[in-house]
Protein backbone atom coordinates (compact mmCIF):
# COMPACT_ATOMS: atom_id res chain seq x y z
CA UNK A 1 0.00 0.00 0.00
CA UNK A 2 1.16 3.68 -1.15
CA UNK A 3 0.48 4.75 2.98
CA UNK A 4 -1.54 7.99 3.26
CA UNK A 5 -0.82 10.99 0.39
CA UNK A 6 -0.40 14.65 0.99
CA UNK A 7 0.16 17.24 -1.52
CA UNK A 8 1.72 19.71 -1.49
CA UNK A 9 4.77 19.11 0.41
CA UNK A 10 5.12 22.45 0.98
CA UNK A 11 3.04 25.55 0.49
CA UNK A 12 4.62 28.92 0.67
CA UNK A 13 1.72 31.75 0.00
CA UNK A 14 1.12 34.88 0.82
CA UNK A 15 -1.20 36.14 3.77
CA UNK A 16 -5.01 36.77 2.50
CA UNK A 17 -4.32 33.58 0.26
CA UNK A 18 -6.41 30.51 0.04
CA UNK A 19 -4.84 27.31 0.65
CA UNK A 20 -6.03 23.79 -0.03
CA UNK A 21 -4.08 20.86 1.40
CA UNK A 22 -5.12 17.61 -0.11
CA UNK A 23 -5.46 13.69 1.40
CA UNK A 24 -5.34 10.22 0.04
CA UNK A 25 -6.13 7.97 3.05
CA UNK A 26 -5.12 4.57 3.00
CA UNK A 27 -7.80 2.24 1.09
CA UNK A 28 -9.93 0.80 3.20
CA UNK A 29 -9.79 2.93 6.04
CA UNK A 30 -12.83 4.48 7.53
CA UNK A 31 -11.48 7.11 9.78
CA UNK A 32 -9.37 10.24 8.47
CA UNK A 33 -7.83 12.87 10.77
CA UNK A 34 -6.26 16.48 10.18
CA UNK A 35 -3.49 17.50 12.38
CA UNK A 36 -1.66 20.48 13.09
CA UNK A 37 2.25 20.70 14.56
CA UNK A 38 3.70 23.76 15.43
CA UNK A 39 6.57 24.61 18.06
CA UNK A 40 4.45 26.20 20.18
CA UNK A 41 1.01 23.82 20.39
CA UNK A 42 2.42 21.00 19.34
CA UNK A 43 0.49 18.38 17.83
CA UNK A 44 -3.24 19.57 17.62
CA UNK A 45 -5.89 17.41 16.65
CA UNK A 46 -8.54 20.22 14.26
CA UNK A 47 -10.94 17.57 12.68
CA UNK A 48 -11.80 14.04 11.94
CA UNK A 49 -14.29 12.59 9.72
CA UNK A 50 -15.71 8.85 10.45
CA UNK A 51 -17.11 7.21 7.22
CA UNK A 52 -16.46 10.69 5.29
CA UNK A 53 -18.76 12.25 8.30
CA UNK A 54 -17.12 15.30 10.39
CA UNK A 55 -17.37 14.08 13.78
CA UNK A 56 -15.29 16.56 15.70
CA UNK A 57 -14.77 19.68 14.57
CA UNK A 58 -13.42 21.41 17.77
CA UNK A 59 -10.11 21.81 17.17
CA UNK A 60 -11.21 23.64 13.99
CA UNK A 61 -9.30 27.14 14.95
CA UNK A 62 -12.05 29.55 13.18
CA UNK A 63 -13.95 29.82 10.05
CA UNK A 64 -11.15 30.71 7.70
CA UNK A 65 -10.95 26.37 8.32
CA UNK A 66 -13.01 24.30 6.43
CA UNK A 67 -12.37 20.49 6.05
CA UNK A 68 -14.35 18.47 3.76
CA UNK A 69 -14.19 14.87 2.99
CA UNK A 70 -16.86 13.82 -0.43
CA UNK A 71 -15.58 10.27 -1.01
CA UNK A 72 -13.73 7.38 1.22
CA UNK A 73 -10.71 8.57 -1.14
CA UNK A 74 -10.05 11.94 -0.55
CA UNK A 75 -9.96 14.98 1.92
CA UNK A 76 -9.19 18.43 1.81
CA UNK A 77 -8.47 21.22 4.23
CA UNK A 78 -8.74 24.80 3.43
CA UNK A 79 -7.77 28.24 4.77
CA UNK A 80 -9.19 31.18 3.71
CA UNK A 81 -8.07 33.96 3.91
CA UNK A 82 -4.22 31.98 5.14
CA UNK A 83 -2.50 34.36 8.17
CA UNK A 84 1.32 34.15 8.98
CA UNK A 85 0.12 32.28 12.08
CA UNK A 86 -1.38 29.80 10.06
CA UNK A 87 2.45 28.26 9.25
CA UNK A 88 2.30 24.63 10.69
CA UNK A 89 2.92 21.52 9.26
CA UNK A 90 -0.60 19.64 8.55
CA UNK A 91 -0.72 16.00 8.40
CA UNK A 92 -3.16 13.80 7.47
CA UNK A 93 -3.82 10.42 9.12
CA UNK A 94 -6.41 7.89 8.80
CA UNK A 95 -7.14 4.57 10.64
CA UNK A 96 -9.44 1.29 9.76
CA UNK A 97 -9.89 0.90 13.66
CA UNK A 98 -7.36 2.33 16.45
CA UNK A 99 -4.27 2.85 14.93
CA UNK A 100 -3.51 5.77 12.67
CA UNK A 101 -1.28 6.19 10.13
CA UNK A 102 0.32 9.59 9.37
CA UNK A 103 0.84 11.29 5.94
CA UNK A 104 4.10 12.68 5.41
CA UNK A 105 3.00 16.35 5.85
CA UNK A 106 2.27 19.65 4.16
CA UNK A 107 4.55 22.36 5.43
CA UNK A 108 2.77 25.31 4.87
CA UNK A 109 4.59 29.09 5.05
CA UNK A 110 2.27 32.30 5.23
CA UNK A 111 4.10 35.42 4.54
CA UNK B 1 -10.58 14.05 30.23
CA UNK B 2 -7.27 11.68 29.13
CA UNK B 3 -4.01 13.28 29.31
CA UNK B 4 -1.11 11.77 28.35
CA UNK B 5 2.43 13.27 30.31
CA UNK B 6 5.97 12.89 29.11
CA UNK B 7 8.47 14.05 31.93
CA UNK B 8 11.37 14.26 29.76
CA UNK B 9 11.63 16.46 27.10
CA UNK B 10 14.85 15.45 26.13
CA UNK B 11 16.81 12.83 26.21
CA UNK B 12 20.74 11.28 25.23
CA UNK B 13 21.78 7.87 24.85
CA UNK B 14 25.40 6.32 23.61
CA UNK B 15 24.76 4.43 20.52
CA UNK B 16 24.26 0.27 21.21
CA UNK B 17 23.54 1.48 24.85
CA UNK B 18 19.75 1.12 26.37
CA UNK B 19 17.32 3.63 26.88
CA UNK B 20 13.68 4.07 28.36
CA UNK B 21 11.51 6.31 27.65
CA UNK B 22 8.60 7.46 30.24
CA UNK B 23 5.10 7.93 29.67
CA UNK B 24 2.26 8.15 32.35
CA UNK B 25 -1.54 9.02 31.32
CA UNK B 26 -4.84 9.58 33.20
CA UNK B 27 -7.87 7.68 32.21
CA UNK B 28 -11.22 6.31 34.07
CA UNK B 29 -11.26 3.70 30.73
CA UNK B 30 -10.97 0.38 31.11
CA UNK B 31 -10.66 -0.16 27.53
CA UNK B 32 -7.77 1.87 25.31
CA UNK B 33 -4.86 1.49 23.04
CA UNK B 34 -1.14 3.05 23.76
CA UNK B 35 1.14 3.82 21.20
CA UNK B 36 5.00 5.20 20.26
CA UNK B 37 5.55 7.39 17.29
CA UNK B 38 8.61 8.63 16.03
CA UNK B 39 9.33 11.63 14.47
CA UNK B 40 12.56 12.25 12.91
CA UNK B 41 13.72 15.27 11.27
CA UNK B 42 12.06 14.81 8.35
CA UNK B 43 8.76 15.32 10.15
CA UNK B 44 7.35 12.23 9.40
CA UNK B 45 4.84 10.44 12.19
CA UNK B 46 6.17 6.66 12.03
CA UNK B 47 4.27 3.83 14.58
CA UNK B 48 7.01 2.56 16.69
CA UNK B 49 4.74 0.11 18.74
CA UNK B 50 1.20 0.09 19.99
CA UNK B 51 -0.29 -1.66 23.03
CA UNK B 52 -3.30 -2.99 23.79
CA UNK B 53 -4.92 -2.40 27.38
CA UNK B 54 -6.58 -5.60 27.98
CA UNK B 55 -3.22 -7.56 26.82
CA UNK B 56 -0.56 -7.95 29.97
CA UNK B 57 2.18 -8.81 27.62
CA UNK B 58 4.06 -6.18 27.23
CA UNK B 59 4.52 -5.59 23.67
CA UNK B 60 8.03 -6.00 21.27
CA UNK B 61 9.12 -4.94 17.69
CA UNK B 62 12.54 -5.65 17.56
CA UNK B 63 15.25 -3.31 19.25
CA UNK B 64 11.92 -1.28 20.79
CA UNK B 65 9.85 -2.81 23.82
CA UNK B 66 7.45 -1.49 26.39
CA UNK B 67 6.96 -1.74 30.06
CA UNK B 68 3.39 -1.36 30.62
CA UNK B 69 1.56 -1.33 33.96
CA UNK B 70 -1.63 -0.41 33.79
CA UNK B 71 -2.19 0.26 37.70
CA UNK B 72 0.42 2.55 37.72
CA UNK B 73 -0.77 4.27 34.38
CA UNK B 74 2.97 3.42 33.14
CA UNK B 75 4.05 3.24 29.46
CA UNK B 76 7.64 3.58 28.84
CA UNK B 77 9.78 2.85 25.81
CA UNK B 78 12.95 1.16 25.76
CA UNK B 79 15.18 1.21 22.89
CA UNK B 80 17.87 -1.36 22.72
CA UNK B 81 21.25 -1.73 20.80
CA UNK B 82 20.37 2.67 20.11
CA UNK B 83 21.21 3.23 16.46
CA UNK B 84 22.37 6.71 14.70
CA UNK B 85 19.09 6.62 13.34
CA UNK B 86 16.73 6.47 16.30
CA UNK B 87 17.20 10.27 16.88
CA UNK B 88 13.80 11.53 16.84
CA UNK B 89 11.14 13.23 18.74
CA UNK B 90 9.00 9.85 20.34
CA UNK B 91 5.18 11.22 20.96
CA UNK B 92 3.67 8.83 23.49
CA UNK B 93 -0.72 8.83 22.70
CA UNK B 94 -3.34 7.42 23.71
CA UNK B 95 -7.05 6.20 21.99
CA UNK B 96 -10.26 5.11 23.76
CA UNK B 97 -10.99 1.90 23.24
CA UNK B 98 -14.20 3.19 22.21
CA UNK B 99 -15.35 3.79 18.78
CA UNK B 100 -18.84 5.86 19.40
CA UNK B 101 -19.23 9.61 19.67
CA UNK B 102 -16.02 11.84 19.58
CA UNK B 103 -13.86 8.87 20.66
CA UNK B 104 -11.42 8.18 17.84
CA UNK B 105 -8.92 10.68 18.48
CA UNK B 106 -5.41 10.65 19.75
CA UNK B 107 -3.93 12.23 22.99
CA UNK B 108 -0.57 12.93 22.08
CA UNK B 109 2.35 13.81 24.93
CA UNK B 110 4.55 16.57 23.98
CA UNK B 111 7.18 14.22 23.35
CA UNK B 112 10.69 13.72 23.97
CA UNK B 113 14.01 14.51 22.08
CA UNK B 114 16.18 11.55 21.74
CA UNK B 115 19.72 12.10 20.72
CA UNK B 116 22.21 9.29 20.35
CA UNK B 117 25.76 9.46 20.64
CA UNK B 118 27.86 8.14 18.20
Amino acid sequence: DAGVIQSPRHEVTEMGQEVTLRCKPISGHDYLFWYRQTMMRGLELLIYFNNNVPIDDSGMPEDRFSAKMPNASFSTLKIQPSEPRDSAVYFCASSRRETQYFGPGTRLLVL
Amino acid sequence: AQTVTQSQPEMSVQEAETVTLSCTYDTSESDYYLFWYKQPPSRQMILVIRQEAYKQQNATENRFSVNFQKAAKSFSLKISDSQLGDAAMYFCAYRSGNYGGSQGNLIFGKGTKLSVKP
